[in-house]
């Protein structure tokens, strides 16, 4: 079975553009959820969705979003990027929400932002 | 405002001997507590977890304790073995929910 896939693995945007990164879940699993990984932060939850409807956020600002389809693929779309805002995104599936032992996280989309 | 704590950012074992890597968490409200292991370039893998109306949970040579009143966890590995140099976290939600909140990681080294 297929792992969780997040595309692309690596970017570089300039400050003020927007971006739009992608997850995969792996197959039959309908929850993703989203975190921002840095080194003086850590890791943080941004945001989870199950069936299409956003079930949890963390604190994040409004330029922060995201979305999911039908076939459970998600994405996530930071706008105005600020040089901050660069960081290891990892999102993370599960089968259904409400069991975080049962997340299987992707490798990450390492954005960054000059 | 740090909720869940991991004070020691790296850690060095010999081959063979216990691995103990502690966390600490200030919210009341956690009531269940995972750790995952993550190598480089690649996302945590679940490890291990723990309910509140548990203090121990055990899984082959990963056990791992918790003590409610002193809001303090701990992952024992034994005996550690050099892929098991990895980073590890100590993540906290409420009721379960995929919302975890991390601590900052422990890098773990194991020596031959």
């Amino acid at each position: 079975k297929a792992g969780v896939t997040q595309t692309p693995r690596y970017l570089i945007k300039t400050r003020g553009q927007q971006v739009t990164l992608s997850c995969s879940p792996i197959s039959g699993h309908r929850s993703v959820s989203w975190y921002q990984q840095t080194p003086g932060q850590g890791l943080q939850f941004l945001f989870e969705y199950f069936s299409e409807t956003q079930r949890n956020k963390g604190n994040f600002p409004g330029r922060f979003s995201g979305r999911q389809f039908s076939n459970s693929r998600s994405e996530m779309n930071v706008s105005t990027l600020e040089l901050g805002d660069s960081a290891l995104y990892l999102c993370a599936s599960s089968w259904t929400s409400g069991r975080s032992d049962e997340q299987f996280f992707g490798p990450g989309t390492r954005l960054t932002v000059l | 405002d740090q909720q869940v704590k991991q004070n020691s950012p790296s850690l060095s074992v010999q081959e063979g001997r216990i691995s103990i890597l502690n966390c600490d968490y200030t919210n009341s409200m956690f009531d269940y507590f995972l750790w995952y292991k993550k190598y480089p370039a690649e996302g945590p893998t679940f490890l291990i977890s723990i309910s509140s109306i548990k203090d121990k949970n055990e899984d082959g040579r990963f056990t791992v304790f918790l003590n409610k009143s002193a809001k303090h966890l701990s992952l024992h590995i034994v005996p550690s073995q050099p892929g098991d140099s990895a980073v590890y976290f100590c993540a906290a939600s409420v009721g379960g929910a995929q919302k975890l909140v991390f601590g900052q990681g422990t890098r773990l080294t194991i020596n031959p």
